[in-house]
């Protein structure tokens, strides 16, 4: 079966601080996708990678950074984390590029207090 | 830009009822339109999907078809199941090439299936 982990089901952070949610795929894929779901809002694109070290700006990008140092591995960045960043982070990935045959995680609920 | 509406939620049924989540899309050329659904606790999953006009998708007893003509992907089953309570998201991924590496999400449906 394919797999993608989010390191982090559950986290509480305090503004200002530097948060880091992971994830990992077993399957392979080129392609990794970080987006966060908000009630009312659906899923926003945060970030997205097709390549190690190569990261694109999606929808919402303001306040987040991007880490894709091996395959496998995305990492999402919060420099300094905001109340307004309280989310649900749902982590994807997929094989081909436009097929949008997505895989995802299954989510890291962030509160920033 | 590319678009989805979906009808707005939640939705509550009882077991055995005939659900219908209507989707629209917005496109500026000959997308790909999907159906995902998040199970409570759960990332999003693939249900179904119709790559070109009068393809229909269908998986669990989950049906969509792809109508060019009034832009639109509308889900239905005939008869729902507990289990069937989730959130579903309709999406598109455009093939123009440009952006081609993104899906655009309706906001979600939740649906409720009562015994």
């Amino acid at each position: 079966d394919v797999k993608v982990t989010q390191s982090s089901r559950y986290l509480v952070k305090r503004t200002g601080e530097k948060v880091f949610l992971e994830c990992v795929q077993d399957m392979d894929h080129e392609n990794m996708f970080w987006y966060r779901q908000d009630p009312g809002l659906g899923l926003r694109l945060i970030y997205f990678s097709y390549d190690v070290k190569m990261k694109e700006k999606g929808d919402i990008p303001e306040g987040y950074s991007v880490s894709r140092e091996k395959k496998e591995r995305f990492s999402l960045i919060l420099e300094s984390a905001s109340t307004n960043q309280t989310s649900m982070y749902l982590c994807a990935s997929s094989l081909y590029t436009n097929t949008g045959e997505l895989f995802f995680g299954e989510g890291s609920r962030l509160t920033v207090l | 830009g590319d678009s989805v509406t979906q009808m707005e939620g939640p939705v509550t049924l009882s077991e055995e009822a005939f659900l219908t989540i209507n989707c629209t899309y917005t496109a500026t050329g000959y997308p790909s339109l999907f159906w995902y659904v998040q199970y409570p606790g759960e990332g999003l999953q693939l249900l179904l999907k119709a790559t070109k006009a009068d393809d229909k998708g269908s998986n669990k007893g989950f049906e969509a078809t792809y109508r060019k003509e009034t832009t639109s992907f509308h889900l239905e089953k005939g008869s729902v199941q507990v289990s069937d309570s989730a959130v579903y998201f309709c999406a598109l991924s455009d093939n123009s090439g440009a952006g081609s590496y993104q899906l655009t999400f309706g906001k979600g449906t939740k649906l409720s299936v009562i015994p």
